[in-house]
């Protein structure tokens, strides 16, 4: 199975801050990564598919990049409500595979 | 707009098993344009992809969990839904149902707002 590691676990960031998200496949997935957003007690937001689609509706402020084994997220100009916890995921076979998640958190 | 809403008993003892139903509104479960996802989390945890089933009926299931899982849909009821046998403590979660674009590069683009299921006697 394809394992999806994410880092960091957590990190603090101000608003307007850039950050940055890391999520890497223990072997190659082209461009098979989607990103979702958590928000406490809610269900996942979908907002990047292909690695650097960006879903209907997500602000712009979003990006994704990547193929292969190594892929990013950036949020530039961090907002109020996207602090939040962020997953990766693997969908380009039978078995998806969520990263273990990135928790966003106020500084 | 497309809606999902899972219902299903809340508390199941240890052996038995767990079901629940996602009702689509908004939206066919019939297009071929997307499948069925369960989805699970954990209280503090991450998302452990449960399966999936397409309009056809074919399914796949995480390899962790597919001696025990069983999806179905019934086109009638715009609905689809899960059968977790054997349930544990361990099964203890909240549980989603997603809608996914039937492409290799698809997400899940709706969900549920969630059920949470406990298992305990």
């Amino acid at each position: 199975d394809i394992q999806m590691t994410q880092s960091p676990s957590s990190l603090s960031a101000s608003v307007g801050d850039r950050v940055t998200i890391t999520c890497r496949a223990s072997q190659s997935i082209s461009t098979y990564l989607n990103w979702y957003q958590q928000r406490p007690g809610k269900a996942p937001k979908f907002l990047i598919y292909a690695a650097s689609r960006l879903q209907s509706g997500v602000p712009s402020r979003f990006s994704g990049s990547g193929s292969g084994t190594d892929f990013t997220l950036t949020i530039t100009s961090l907002q109020p409500e996207d602090f939040a916890t962020y997953y990766c995921q693997h969908s380009g076979s039978f078995s998806w595979t969520f990263g273990q998640g990135t928790k966003v958190e106020i500084k | 707009q497309v809606q999902l809403q899972e219902s299903g008993p809340g508390l199941v003892k240890p052996s038995q098993t767990l079901s629940l139903t996602c009702t689509v509104s908004g939206g066919s479960i019939r297009s071929g344009s997307y499948y069925w996802s369960w989805i699970r989390q954990p209280a503090g945890k991450g998302l452990e992809w449960i399966g999936r089933i397409y309009p056809s009926g074919s399914t796949h299931y995480n390899p962790s969990l597919e001696s025990r899982v069983t999806i179905s849909v019934d086109m009638s009821k715009n609905q689809f839904s899960l059968k977790l046998s054997s349930v544990a403590a361990a099964d203890t979660a909240v549980y989603y149902c997603a809608r996914v674009l039937n492409s290799d590069d698809g997400g899940a683009d709706y969900w549920g707002q969630g059920t949470l299921v406990t298992v305990s006697s």
